[in-house]
């Protein structure tokens, strides 16, 4: 089985540059997550989908973050314009559920740094 | 609100040594998750175990074991007889029980395992 796949898997940008993640879940997947994880911490969720459609982007940063999963298979985060704190790496995870239980599978990321 | 603690930043051992992560949390709720996470350096993380606040039973996987104590708070990680493939960074992680059954889950800041030949 296909793990989740992403690309590109390191981007250098300078700070007010735009910068755009692509995410490709594992098929059949209808849940998709977005993380942030910033050197030495934990992954912080971003935005959750569920088939096209948002379930929860409260800690998104709606001024400079958007995501969008239009056909509810392949995903893409944008960050226009990226500041020096947006460097972190960009984890896509999508879910399947067994005997009810939501099991997550995580891509290895975006590492993005902001110059 | 949720929180998780690992104190421990960083662990070296030498293989074959035993080696306990420790992960402690804070959370409002009477029913919720408890998980953990492995990062190799490849960068994805792989899952490792999920434990709900009602069962406390001690869990063995081969080389691996969790120890769960509600009263404390605390999911402890355990590998025996470590080896050099067991070095990563590890997350433990909470999350609530919600009636959509999606898991949102809040992390720790993880602890880096060396394992030395």
């Amino acid at each position: 089985e296909a793990g989740v796949a992403q690309s590109p898997r390191y981007k250098i940008i300078e700070k007010r540059q735009s910068v755009a993640f692509w995410c490709n879940p594992i098929s059949g997947h209808a849940t998709l997550y977005w993380y942030q994880q910033i050197l030495g911490q934990g992954p912080k969720l971003l935005i959750q989908f569920q088939n096209n459609g948002v379930v929860d982007d409260s800690q998104l940063p709606k001024d400079r973050f958007s995501a969008e999963r239009l056909k509810g298979v392949d995903s893409t985060l944008k960050i226009q314009p990226a500041k020096l704190e947006d460097s972190a790496v960009y984890l896509c995870a999508s879910s399947t559920r067994q005997n009810t239980i939501e099991k997550l599978f995580f891509g290895s990321g975006t590492q993005l740094s902001v110059l | 609100a949720q929180k998780v603690t690992q104190a421990q930043t960083e662990i070296s051992v030498v293989e074959k040594e035993d080696v306990t992560l420790d992960c402690v949390y804070e959370t409002r709720d009477t029913t919720y998750y408890l998980f953990w996470y492995k990062q190799p350096p490849s960068g994805e993380l792989v899952f490792l175990i999920r434990r709900n606040s009602f069962d406390e039973q001690n869990e063995i996987s081969g080389r691996y074991s969790w120890n769960f104590q509600k009263s404390t708070s605390s999911f402890n990680f355990t590998i025996t007889a470590s080896q050099v493939v067991d070095s990563a960074v590890y997350f433990c992680a909470l999350s609530e029980a919600e009636n959509t059954g999606f898991q949102k889950l809040v992390f720790g800041t993880g602890t880096r395992l060396l394992v030395s030949p």
